[in-house]
């Protein structure tokens, strides 16, 4: 098991581009969810999912797109990078995304946007 | 929203020290979990605690949920280097699929 895959791990993007972060899991999980991750902001939760199809928005979504196609993969999509974004990211999942289920963390990507 | 503060931001500690960091949140919490990040690395789950007033032990960590269900602790007896990174709290209330984690706590152990 890979458990919880994130690509790439450094990004360096010019204000306005697009990207796509890939977040993969192989646990068969139905919650998957980003975070992103800033000096003295802690984790704050971007976007997440519940199951395929299945999609809700976190606590900071704006400049955020997502989908979930399938049950192994939720990519995180920049339509037009700011500076802003310039943070690390990281997937998470869970089996079910219930109260007593801990999350599973990818190694995370490192952005920047100049 | 839901807010969950941790503090101290920032600690650093000579070796055999002990080491406290609290959480509170703004709401009442069904559950709180707490994850390690060590440096360069992600967030790896540590427990949960779940009952008012429940306490946990791991070898040298203590976590105690409070009375009310809106503040944790995590305390790390006779540090080691091994202790180093950062320490969340993460807290669910008010629908399972949220969590919401503290600001987070990066402990600096010196030899």
């Amino acid at each position: 098991n890979a458990g919880v895959t994130q690509t790439p791990k450094f990004q360096v993007l010019k204000t306005g581009q697009s990207m796509t972060l890939q977040c993969a899991q192989d646990m068969n999980h139905e919650y998957m969810s980003w975070y992103r991750q800033d000096p003295g902001m802690g984790l704050r939760l971007i976007h997440y999912s519940v199951g395929a199809g299945i999609t809700d928005q976190g606590e900071v979504p704006n400049g955020y797109n997502v989908s979930r196609s399938t049950t192994e993969d939720f990519p995180l999509r920049l339509l037009s990078a700011a500076p802003s974004q310039t943070s690390v990211y990281f997937c998470a999942s869970s089996y079910s995304g219930r109260d007593n289920e801990k999350l599973f963390f990818g190694s995370g990507t490192q952005l920047s946007v100049l | 929203g839901q807010q969950v503060m941790q503090i101290p931001q920032y600690q650093h500690v000579q070796e055999g020290e002990d080491f406290t960091t609290y959480c509170n949140s703004s709401t009442t919490l069904s559950n709180i979990q707490w994850y390690k990040q060590r440096p360069g690395g992600h967030p790896v789950f540590l427990i949960q605690l779940v009952k008012s007033g429940e306490v946990k032990k791991q070898k040298r960590l203590t976590f105690q949920f409070g009375e009310a269900k809106k503040n944790s602790s995590l305390h790390i007896t006779a540090t080691q280097t091994t202790d180093v990174g950062t320490y969340f709290c993460a807290g669910r209330s008010g629908g399972y699929q949220k969590v919401t984690f503290g600001t987070g706590t990066k402990l600096q152990v010196i030899p």
